[in-house]
């Protein structure tokens, strides 16, 4: 069974900081995809960043960096140089071979303080 | 150029009545989606379509009825709608292992 984690349910960060958002996943798949999503208060939701599982490099996404540990089965979320537009719930999701099924984490609500 | 569209945004109604939410993409995509997003804003996947066939049926009452008429829509249907069934319910499509687009969410309110 797939599972994502976020045991971050809400977050504070001073604006121009960096922050990190967690997520660890459980699969048995050998190959999967790890993505985040942001969803302001205006309900839309925005894809943010993938990292597949075989790659090398983390990823990147001008602001949005994923720091992924294979092995400890993490995906985190690092925001450079918060901004207050940055406040909003962030979602770690994952598809595993079964490419038809997303199973997305709890989220964590994410505010921008000035 | 709106990549996934859903409508209504919202839906207000009284308890027993039937109702639709119609999605629509345009990027080519063999793949749909229904989403329920609860009131803690968790997302639970409903239903999955690949080239109109049904292939993922999570446990949802058959009060839910998804209708893929082609590639492009898909539909959901709920019948005798209950309290419990107020929620934001996104239409999502995707091209095999490529990320999930998603529409704006219908926010289905039952009084």
């Amino acid at each position: 069974a797939q599972k994502i984690t976020q045991t971050q349910p809400g977050m504070f960060v001073q604006e121009k900081e960096a922050v990190t958002l967690d997520c660890t996943y459980d699969t048995s798949d050998q190959s999967y995809g790890l993505f985040w999503y942001k969803q302001p208060s205006s309900g839309e939701m925005i894809f943010l960043i993938y990292q597949g599982s075989y790659d090398e490099q983390n990823a990147t996404e001008g602001r949005y960096s994923l720091n992924f540990q294979k092995a400890r089965k993490s995906a985190n979320l690092v925001i450079s140089a918060s901004q207050l537009g940055d406040s909003a719930m962030y979602f770690c999701a994952m598809r595993g071979n079964n490419f038809n099924k997303f199973y997305f984490g709890s989220g964590t609500k994410l505010n921008v303080k000035p | 150029d709106t990549a996934v569209s859903q409508t209504p945004k919202y839906l207000v109604t009284q308890m027993g009545n039937d109702k639709s939410i119609k999605c629509e993409q345009n990027l080519g995509h063999d793949t749909m989606y229904w989403y329920k997003q609860d009131s803690k804003k968790f997302l639970k996947i409903m239903f999955s379509y690949n080239n109109k066939e049904l292939i993922i049926n999570e446990t949802v009452p058959n009060r839910f009825s998804p209708k893929s008429p082609d590639k492009a829509h898909l539909n959901l249907h709920i019948n005798s709608l209950e309290l419990g069934d107020s929620a934001v319910y996104f239409c999502a499509s995707s091209h095999s292992y490529e990320k999930l687009f998603f529409g704006s969410g219908t926010q289905l309110s039952v009084l």
